[in-house]
């Protein structure tokens, strides 16, 4: 199978909150990454956590780890239209590996 | 703005033809990566340099080839195309081989 695995697409309303969640199959992954692409746009970096952690908050973005499942989600509070994006989910062992991504839409 | 600088942005080319994407990276990064984004196959890594050296290879097929130069920039030679190659090649870079990377705003490449 898929090195990182995603959900394909989210729909959201305006203010609510989003989760998107990941798997991975490297248990040997040390940094696990969050990406953001808006259309016609890279990957932005939005935040990252190291393997030994279980959680790590940013702002409106908070990642969660289970490392024994190897399941990463991202959850972003009060969602506003500017988040409507593409969101990768990656992991880093001997490679950077990507999911294939998950559609993000916000409704007004 | 990344701080990595991919150009060209557009490239349209015919098939059987050869192209080359280059990529300078962020100030102080010594790692470069390559990756393909296509509709049915999402962000492929292709490879990966540090310092010069490759470290990693991904799904890189054997019509392309890439390479990290003294001055830290890196060029993906892409031969032979088919019209399957068209797609956004995206190159990332990082300070070291475990430290987050950042990523170029890509080359869409058309092959007709």
């Amino acid at each position: 199978g898929e090195d990182v695995e995603q959900s394909l697409f989210l729909s959201v309303r305006e203010g609510d909150s989003s989760v998107i969640n990941c798997t991975y199959t490297d248990s040997s992954s040390t940094y696990l990454y969050w990406y953001k692409q808006e259309p016609g746009a890279g990957l932005q970096l939005l935040t990252y956590i190291f393997s030994n952690m279980d959680m790590k908050q940013d702002q409106r973005l908070t990642v969660l780890l289970n490392k024994k499942d190897k399941h990463l989600s991202l959850r972003i509070a009060d969602t506003q239209t500017g988040d409507s994006a593409i969101y990768f989910c990656a992991a880093r062992s001997n490679r950077l590996a990507f999911g294939k991504g998950n559609q993000v839409v916000v409704i007004p | 703005d990344s701080g990595v600088t991919q150009t060209p942005k557009h490239l349209i080319t015919a098939t059987g033809q050869r192209v080359t994407l280059r990529c300078s990276p962020r100030s102080g990064d010594l790692s470069v990566y390559w990756y393909q984004q296509s509709l049915d196959q999402g962000l492929q890594f292709l490879i990966q340099y540090y310092n010069g050296e490759e470290r990693a290879k991904g799904n890189i097929l054997e019509r392309f080839s890439a390479q990290q130069f003294p001055d830290l920039h890196s060029e993906l030679n892409l031969s032979s195309l088919e019209l399957g190659d068209s797609a956004l090649y995206f190159c990332a870079s990082s300070v070291s081989l475990n430290t987050e990377a950042f990523f170029g705003q890509g080359t869409r490449l058309t092959v007709v």
